[in-house]
């Protein structure tokens, strides 16, 4: 169906390191967004990719829609222990009625050991 | 951060009792959503709204339904609460059909 598949669930990094995470589907999205949601707040948009190939920085994060827009990936360079949270994908896919609606992947909790 | 309010913040309430959860936006965006989170189901669509008077239904929307009779404000109800009920409930706003959705702070609401 229009699931989306986050990747991984849970992460357990030292502070500085590199963090990767993704979202792939056998669905086409026209629209990539990626949200943090940090404990009992709501979730904070971090960047929107709106064509396939894009790649969108937003200081140390890095997004890609990727280019059979299937799947999208999300970089965290250098991370500092406020990148705690959990990061969630989130695509818009078109409907077999033709309209659009939002999917949200599962979300990827990452901890950040100082 | 967009100006999006949620009351209330938290709310114990009995099975069987209606309650009233209210979305407050000062953005003047057209869409409004609500939205419920638990754990192993992620972000789950109820109900939403393209303008006054206009709404429409999500992927849950049994046992709820929703008002907007003024651009600010997006109600949700659930009429005869039940423990299925008992969830996060976030409202989301966007300006257009864009998808950058912001949201507000979430309601906790548990039904006993």
């Amino acid at each position: 169906g229009q699931q989306l598949n986050q990747s991984p669930q849970s992460m357990f990094i030292q502070e500085g390191e590199d963090v990767s995470m993704n979202c792939t589907s056998s669905s086409i999205f026209n629209t990539w967004l990626w949200y943090k949601q940090e404990p009992g707040e709501g979730p904070v948009l971090l960047i929107a990719l709106y064509k396939a190939g894009e790649l969108t920085s937003n200081g140390r994060l890095t997004a890609q829609f990727g280019i059979t827009r299937k799947d999208s990936f999300l970089n965290i360079s250098a991370s500092i222990p406020s990148d705690v949270g959990i990061y969630f994908c989130a695509g818009t896919i078109t409907s077999q009625g033709g309209s659009e609606k939002l999917v949200f992947g599962k979300g990827t909790k990452l901890t950040v050991n100082p | 951060d967009a100006g999006i309010t949620q009351s209330p913040r938290h709310k114990v309430t009995e099975t069987g009792t209606p309650v009233t959860l209210r979305c407050h936006q000062t953005e003047n965006h057209r869409y409004m959503y609500w939205y419920r989170q638990d754990p192993g189901h992620g972000l789950r669509l109820i109900h939403y709204s393209y303008g006054v008077k206009d709404t429409d239904k999500g992927e849950v929307s049994d046992g709820y339904s929703v008002s907007r009779s003024k651009t600010e404000d997006f109600l949700l109800t659930l009429e005869s609460a039940t423990s299925s009920q008992t969830s996060v409930y976030f409202c989301a706003i966007s300006p257009a059909q864009t998808y950058e959705q912001y949201f507000g702070p979430g309601t906790r609401l548990t039904v006993t």
